[in-house]
């Protein structure tokens, strides 16, 4: 059972534009989500994170809104550029409860098309 | 501190062979984790460590795999008799008490022929 959801398998958007990254989630005592940057060959970076408690957080070009009732967080990137082009991973853990193993989408690849 | 590190980075071996990956962590976090990641997907949590007590397992983590942390710094993940199955990236990751981030290392790519 696929606890975390990421249903776009792929996004292209031209340099300039906003990039919207879905995820969705089933598991209502998942309080912590991530996302994460990965390239090829290399291991997942950390990019932006939100707790439960708030519904919006933002950091330079990256912010990842949380709506908790519908299960579902986004990640605006704007303005795009080349250099995201990626694949990107959601991750949710259940951190007041202590369980604290990252449990990752399957990633959506993004190519930003100059 | 260079962050989390892996080695080797990649590995080539032949079905029924034992492989062992290693882990060197960022020093003052005291917990890591073993995820695996197979093409198409996302990565997958295996095992994870808190000092050097092993607290999880996953499902996944066959009694082919076992991991260690002798003294609570760095892991040794031990894949026995590996099979075409195995082949995946095999990532680590580590984090304090008081961070919900985990940075992760490059990991170690897995090739079983």
């Amino acid at each position: 059972d696929q606890q975390v959801k990421q249903n776009s398998p792929s996004l292209s958007v031209q340099e300039g534009r906003i990039s919207i990254l879905n995820c969705d989630y089933t598991n209502s005592m998942f309080d912590y989500f991530l996302w994460y940057k990965k390239y090829p060959a290399e291991g997942p970076t950390f990019l932006i994170s939100i707790s439960s408690i708030k519904d919006k957080n933002e950091d330079g070009r990256f912010t990842v809104f949380l709506n908790k009732s519908a299960k579902h967080l986004s990640l605006h990137i704007v303005p795009s550029q080349p250099g995201d082009s990626a694949v990107y991973f959601c991750a949710a853990i259940e951190w007041n409860s202590g369980n604290t193993p990252l449990v990752f989408g399957k990633g959506t690849r993004l190519s930003v098309i100059a | 501190d260079t962050g989390v590190s892996q080695d080797p980075r990649h590995k080539i071996t032949k079905r029924g062979q034992n492989v062992t990956f290693r882990c060197d962590p960022i020093s003052e976090h005291n917990r890591l984790y073993w995820y695996r990641q197979t093409l198409g997907q996302g990565p997958e949590f295996l095992t994870y460590f808190q000092n050097e007590a092993q607290l999880e397992k996953s499902r996944l983590l066959s009694d082919r795999f076992s991991a260690e942390r002798p003294k609570g710094s760095f892991s040794t993940l031990e894949i026995q008799r590996t099979e075409q199955g195995d082949s995946a990236m095999y990532l680590c990751a580590s984090s304090s008490t008081t961070s919900s981030v985990s940075p992760f290392g490059p990991g170690t790519r897995l090739t079983v022929t």
